[in-house]
């Protein structure tokens, strides 16, 4: 159980355009999802939390209108990445948190971006 | 600000050793510590956690080790094998902060057959 999955997993795409990642729980309903970046050999850096039909709050730096993140079902969240350029070539990582009491997280395979 | 230090940066451990793997906050507004394995190409997968009001916690061949007063934790992995090589985060977890994690730099481990 608990199973998150990210689409695609890895996306190559032209300087200026835009790209959409998907994350899913598979077998919850993931009440908060949270959206991370991680750049090679480094930990995850937190970009912003959404809760399912409320509008994202992203973390100090990361720029909202850059990055659109919609949650608008308990088991779908979208990151799109929008104009994108080479420095936004990342892995972009999402997890879900069910509802309740639970501590956890649950993290998706990741998606590899790079913009060209 | 990092709020999470961990250390080493990397880690070379012969197979059948134990690996060892520090953390150390500042934020006495945490109140959960998870550890994660991560693999490269693949994101983090949840290994063991623990609350500071517990010392110590196993699950097989992992151990977390925690000590309140000098906000530090720790991972031990006993018998280490080869197939345990890979990336090791711990976290933290912020009291009423939307369960939200703040994570430590990373440990690159390899074991050695």
């Amino acid at each position: 159980g608990a199973v998150v999955s990210q689409h695609p997993s890895w996306v190559i795409c032209k300087s200026g355009t835009s790209v959409k990642i998907e994350c899913r729980s598979l077998d919850f309903q993931a009440t908060t999802m949270f959206w991370y970046r991680q750049f090679p050999k480094q930990s995850l850096m937190l970009m912003a939390t959404s809760n399912e039909g409320s509008k994202a709050t992203y973390e100090q730096g990361v720029e909202k209108d850059k990055f659109l993140i919609n949650h608008a079902s308990l088991t779908l969240s979208t990151l799109t990445v929008t104009s994108a350029h080479p420095e936004d070539s990342s892995f972009y990582i999402c997890s879900a948190r069910p509802g309740g009491s639970t501590n956890e997280q649950y993290f998706g395979p990741g998606t590899r971006l790079t913009v060209t | 600000q990092q709020q999470v230090k961990q250390s080493p940066q990397s880690l070379i451990v012969q197979k059948g050793g134990i690996s060892i793997i520090n953390c150390a906050y500042e934020n006495t507004a945490f109140d959960y510590f998870p550890w994660y394995q991560q693999f490269p190409g693949k994101g983090p997968a949840l290994l063991i956690a623990i609350r500071p009001d517990v010392s110590e916690k196993k699950e097989g061949r992992f151990t977390i080790s925690f000590n309140k007063s000098a906000k530090q934790f720790s991972l031990h992995i006993m018998d280490s094998q080869p197939g345990d090589s890979a990336t090791y985060f711990c976290a933290a977890r912020r009291r009423n902060a939307g369960n939200m994690l703040t994570f430590g730099g990373g440990t690159r481990l390899m074991v050695k057959p």
